[in-house]
């Protein structure tokens, strides 16, 4: 069966430090691949996509950056922390017409 | 630019009640509109979806309603339960490419 991991589930990291968040999905190839941002009583921003390796495209623009250095891999990076970033991130799996969600990276940046 | 609006923002309901969470879109494109539900700290779950070929669709207590022409789709939940408290999404998406544009959320509290 597909599953979808993300790492980690909470973090609190001080504002100018980086960031890495990872996200894995099992039981499929070449996944098609979201990172979405959930801030506080707001709905789901798309931030990026990838629909192979290496391929990464931004929706926003801001702090952040996306990679996909392998075909079930996503990472949201960042080389400097802003308090705007804090916020629910979701890695998200797009498979023909259903979204599967990663449980989500609570991020506070103090 | 928001392609998906969701109301209310939030709504309290009381055990036995009926919820309903109204979403318009605005691209014709659009021809998937999921429901999704999140419970606090977890990830979102499909709850319902339809498409634009039917005006309703049910499953359970839950039922959404499509309105083509206004560009308007609805979730009703029937006789709610506390256990129904959650945030739901509704969502839309054209048939290519697959990102999905989501509401903004609405949150539903349901009093025992």
């Amino acid at each position: 069966s597909q599953t979808i991991h993300q790492w980690p589930a909470t973090l609190v990291q001080p504002v100018g430090s980086p960031l890495s968040l990872e996200c894995t999905v099992e039981g499929t190839s070449n996944p098609n691949l979201y990172w979405y941002r959930q801030a506080a009583g707001r709905g789901l921003q798309l931030l990026f996509y990838s629909v192979g390796i290496g391929q990464i495209s931004s929706e926003v623009p801001q702090n952040l950056s996306a990679s996909r250095p392998q075909d079930r891999q996503f990472i949201l990076s960042s080389k400097k922390l802003l308090l705007s970033d804090s916020g629910f991130y979701l890695c998200a799996w797009i498979m023909n017409t259903e979204a599967f969600f990663g449980q989500g990276t609570r991020l506070t940046v103090v | 630019q928001q392609q998906v609006k969701q109301s209310p923002q939030s709504l309290i309901v009381q055990k036995g009640g009926i919820s309903i969470i109204n979403c318009a879109y605005e691209n014709t494109a659009f021809d998937y509109f999921p429901w999704y539900q999140q419970f606090p700290g977890k990830g979102p779950a499909l709850l319902i979806a339809i498409r634009p070929d039917v005006s309703e669709k049910k499953e359970g207590r839950f039922t959404i309603s499509f309105n083509k022409s206004a560009k308007q789709f609805s979730l009703h939940i029937m006789d709610s339960q506390p256990g129904d408290s959650a945030t739901y999404f509704c969502a839309s998406r054209p048939s290519k490419p697959s990102k999905l544009s989501f509401g903004a959320g609405t949150t539903v509290t349901v009093r025992a």
